[in-house]
């Protein structure tokens, strides 16, 4: 069965632009979540949604926002893109947290 | 505040030699554990996973993780080195739908 699919794998933004990353779960998974991942703060938690509903968010500024299609798929977007927000963002899906987190491959976002 | 720590960052063996990676959590209650592995510029891919039940763990690719409480533990075990298991390794819980990771362990494997 597929995996978890980000895409684009890569992208490069000017500061001040705007971005959206896409997120397609494992089917019949209702769970998406997202990490960012730096060398200097390793992976830390985004936000968690679950039937078009955000379930968690974790430390981030309001320019971080997601969102959850019907279909399990989910975006995140970053607006006014920062130096900083320079980063490895990874999608997790999963059916129930007893079986785990499945991740994509990540979508490697570099600002200049 | 939930915390995982791996003392680690930087761990070499030989191959074929044994290893043990450690993982410490800070957790309330019995935690849901992990470990995942990564490989360069790829996404995580779950060894193993803990909830309850039996403390030692099977997980993929013949790793083993064995959770005390006492100690608040969960290290990861492998008892033959390979040259493929050359990664970064991660210990994390589940909060409540959100993991929290350690800050990650790099094997490096020598000849």
């Amino acid at each position: 069965k597929a995996g978890v699919t980000q895409t684009p794998r890569y992208l490069i933004k000017t500061r001040g632009q705007q971005v959206t990353l896409s997120c397609s779960p494992i089917s019949g998974h209702r769970s998406v979540s997202w990490y960012q991942q730096t060398p200097g703060q390793g992976l830390q938690f985004l936000f968690e949604y679950f039937s078009e509903t955000q379930r968690n968010k974790g430390n981030f500024p309001g320019r971080f926002s997601g969102r959850q299609f019907s279909n399990s798929r989910s975006e995140m977007n970053v607006s006014t893109l920062e130096l900083g927000d320079s980063a490895l963002y990874l999608c997790a899906s999963s059916w129930t947290a007893l079986d785990g987190y499945t991740f994509g491959s990540g979508t490697r976002l570099t600002v200049v | 505040a939930q915390s995982v720590t791996q003392p680690d960052i930087h761990i070499t063996v030989s191959e074929g030699a044994s290893l043990e990676l450690r993982c410490n959590y800070s957790y309330g209650a019995t935690p849901y554990l992990f470990w995942y592995v990564q490989s360069p510029g790829q996404g995580l891919q779950l060894l193993l996973k803990y909830f309850s039940g039996d403390t030692l763990v099977q997980g993929i690719k013949g790793f083993e993780a064995e959770f005390k409480r006492s100690q608040s533990s969960f290290n990861l075990r492998k008892p033959s080195v390979h040259w493929s298991d050359a990664a970064e390794y991660f210990c994390a819980v589940d909060q409540g739908g959100k993991l929290i990771f350690g800050q990650g362990t790099e094997l490096s494997v020598k000849p």
